[in-house]
Order: structure tokens, then sequence, then C-alpha cells
């Protein structure tokens, strides 16, 4: 089973400011790799697949970057709407489908 | 739009089973490969199952033998039936539709709003 890492756990930060999300598999997924944003009280919304492809309806100041084992999600400039929960997942080898524990965005 | 809507969760004690439903709108869950997670309270996000479109499923380890995931087309319904349930079965069940691209893989979208399990001792 393929196993997914995320850092930092929580990553603080300002309105306006540039986050960048890390993602680490545990072996070469290529770009098999998809994040997905949570939000409290909410079920995960998709945000990216194939490693950097936006889906539909996400904003372009998401980008999604990495191929191999290290993968970056990157908001270029944090919306008052971006604080939330955001995991990653390799669809590389499945099943199982494995995600990351997540990474906490929140207002410093 | 796509959309998936569960329902069937509840409070059931140690042992017992739940039959989860979940009901697409949009498109043919028979035709799609669907899926199920779970996210325990406070918790990540845990892949439990997946149907495929020709109808055949497999099993996250932890609910192998005990959780099985079956279609029912005319309803455009896809049913999670759990059994011998454990305090750690507790949490949101999402369902959500699989899609499937030959270049980009397979990704999650969209997701049910979930709906809960909690299995008491």
């Amino acid at each position: 089973e393929i196993v997914m890492t995320q850092s930092p756990a929580t990553l603080s930060a300002s309105p306006g400011e540039r986050a960048t999300l890390s993602c680490r598999a545990s072996q070469s997924i290529s770009s098999d790799l998809a994040w997905y944003q949570q939000k409290p009280g909410q079920p995960p919304r998709l945000l990216i697949y194939g490693a950097s492809t936006r889906a539909t309806g996400i904003p372009a100041r998401f980008t999604g970057s990495g191929s191999g084992t290290e993968f970056a999600l990157t908001i270029s400039t944090l919306q008052s709407e971006d604080f939330a929960v955001y995991f990653c997942q390799q669809y590389k080898n499945w099943p199982p489908f494995t995600f990351g524990p997540g990474t906490i965005v929140d207002l410093k | 739009e796509d959309e998936v809507v569960e329902t069937g969760g509840g409070l059931v004690q140690v042992g017992g089973s739940l039959r989860l439903s979940c009901e697409g709108f949009g498109f043919a869950v028979c035709g799609n490969y669907m899926t199920w997670v779970r996210q325990a309270p406070g918790r990540g996000l845990e892949w439990v199952s997946i149907v495929y479109d020709r109808g055949d499923s497999y099993y996250a380890d932890s609910v192998k033998g005990r959780f099985t995931f079956s279609r029912d087309c005319p309803t455009n319904t896809v049913v999670l039936q759990m059994n011998s349930l454990r305090v750690e079965d507790t949490g949101m069940y999402y369902c959500a539709k699989v899609n499937w691209n030959y270049g980009l893989g397979v990704w999650f979208d969209p997701w049910g709003l979930g709906t809960l399990v909690t299995v008491s001792s």
C-alpha cells in the first residue's frame, strides 16, 4: 500500500499571502495524484487531478505541481474562503486508494 | 450537473448492521464506477470500497468480509451493506462518483453531503 504524507500539518497564513502545501508518496506514483479541499461540515471538494489539472470551476489561484514522489499545491493569493483542510490522494496503485492526513490552512 | 445523495446512517450497537444508500442524479450509477469514503470524527479520509461499471467490487482491508457494495440499477442507487459493525466504523460516510480518464487517471467527483454512522458499545 502506498503511504501518503503531508506537510505542514497546519499552515497559518493571512489573506493575500501565498501558501504552499506539500504531499509525499512512499513510492513513485507518476502524476496519479488528486487534491481535495474540505471545509467544516462539508464534504471534500475536488480541486486538482493528474497532479496539475484543475477541476471544473476551480480558480486559477490553485496550482498543483510535482511528479514521482513529491507534490505541491500552491494557493497564489489566499482568499478568506480558502481557509480549510487540504488532502492529497494517490490513485497509482488501487485499490486501495490512499489519502494523506491533511494540511489545515488557518488564519494567522 | 451530476449529484449524489446518501441516506441510511444512524445509531447502531456493536455487532449490528446498517444499509447505506447513494442515489445518483444526472448520470447512471450503473454506467460508472462509484465509491465510498469515510471520515471518523475529527480525522482524515479513509477509502472504503469501490464498485466498477461491470458490478465487481473491492474493499479496504478494514471492512473486507463485513461490508458489501452493490448496485440497484432501476433506482439508480448504490448500496453499502455494513454488517458486524465495530466502534471504529463510526464516522461520516461519503459516496462519490469515480471519474476516469486514460491519461489523467481516476478522481472522485462529485461527493455527497454524507451520512453519519455511529456505532456504540
